[in-house]
């Protein structure tokens, strides 16, 4: 059973270029958020998808968004890229079912970004 | 806005210390509490959660976090550390109506256990 996956694992680009990131979540988890992890930091929660919408934002500009596919699976898309934005890219998946209590969250190893 | 704060950037104990890490919260609610651990060159995983109830938590691997709700804390402790709990502890929370994975971590604690 294959935990959460994300690609690519390493990312160079140039300022002002446009990055897509993805993620697949674990088997049987329908909801996917994205964490922006700069270095010495912890993560930030960039935004949540659940039936291929954003249910929930953190405090991250237009040039982030997202997309949810009828598989589970998400996109995240940065465009107009600063060197700012250098900074590992986690996706986290888990179930969202009545019994919260039950549930995880799993987080993928990341997509780390470096922009020149 | 809710807020996580890790008091030590860095913690340097030898095998069987006794570790507390210390977290603190600005949330003005119900929030639900995350304790999550990344090893080195691995992701992160979930050490133990707080949603409601008995307010000691415990977790994997010996972890336990005690919810004080007074003070806004959520430390975490083990009695005796071993050299392979070297490794990065975030804190985290959200509030009662969130979900497992919209969380806002603190910027995590370094931990080195020497041998």
């Amino acid at each position: 059973d294959a935990g959460v996956t994300q690609s690519p694992t390493h990312l160079i680009k140039t300022r002002g270029q446009q990055v897509t990131l993805r993620c697949s979540p674990k088997s049987g988890h329908d909801t996917v958020s994205w964490y922006q992890q700069a270095l010495g930091q912890g993560p930030q929660f960039i935004f949540q998808y659940y039936e291929e919408e954003e249910r929930q934002r953190g405090n991250f500009p237009d040039r982030f968004s997202g997309h949810q596919f009828p598989n589970y699976s998400s996109e995240l898309n940065v465009n107009a890229l600063l060197l700012g934005d250098s900074a590992l890219y986690l996706c986290a998946s888990s179930l969202t079912a009545v019994d919260r209590l039950n549930t995880e969250a799993f987080f993928g190893q990341g997509t780390r970004l470096t922009v020149v | 806005a809710q807020s996580v704060s890790q008091h030590n950037h860095h913690v340097i104990l030898s095998e069987a210390a006794s570790l507390e890490l210390g977290c603190n919260y600005s949330y003005g609610g119900t929030v639900n509490l995350f304790w999550y651990v990344q090893y080195p060159g691995q992701h992160l995983q979930l050490l133990l959660k707080y949603f409601s109830g008995d307010p000691l938590v415990k977790g994997i691997k010996g972890f336990e976090a005690e919810f004080i709700k007074s003070k806004f804390s959520f430390n975490l402790r083990k009695p005796s550390v071993q050299w392979s709990d070297t490794a990065e502890y975030f804190c985290a929370v959200n509030g009662p109506h969130s979900y497992n994975n919209d969380m806002r971590f603190g910027a995590g604690t370094r931990l080195t256990v020497k041998p």
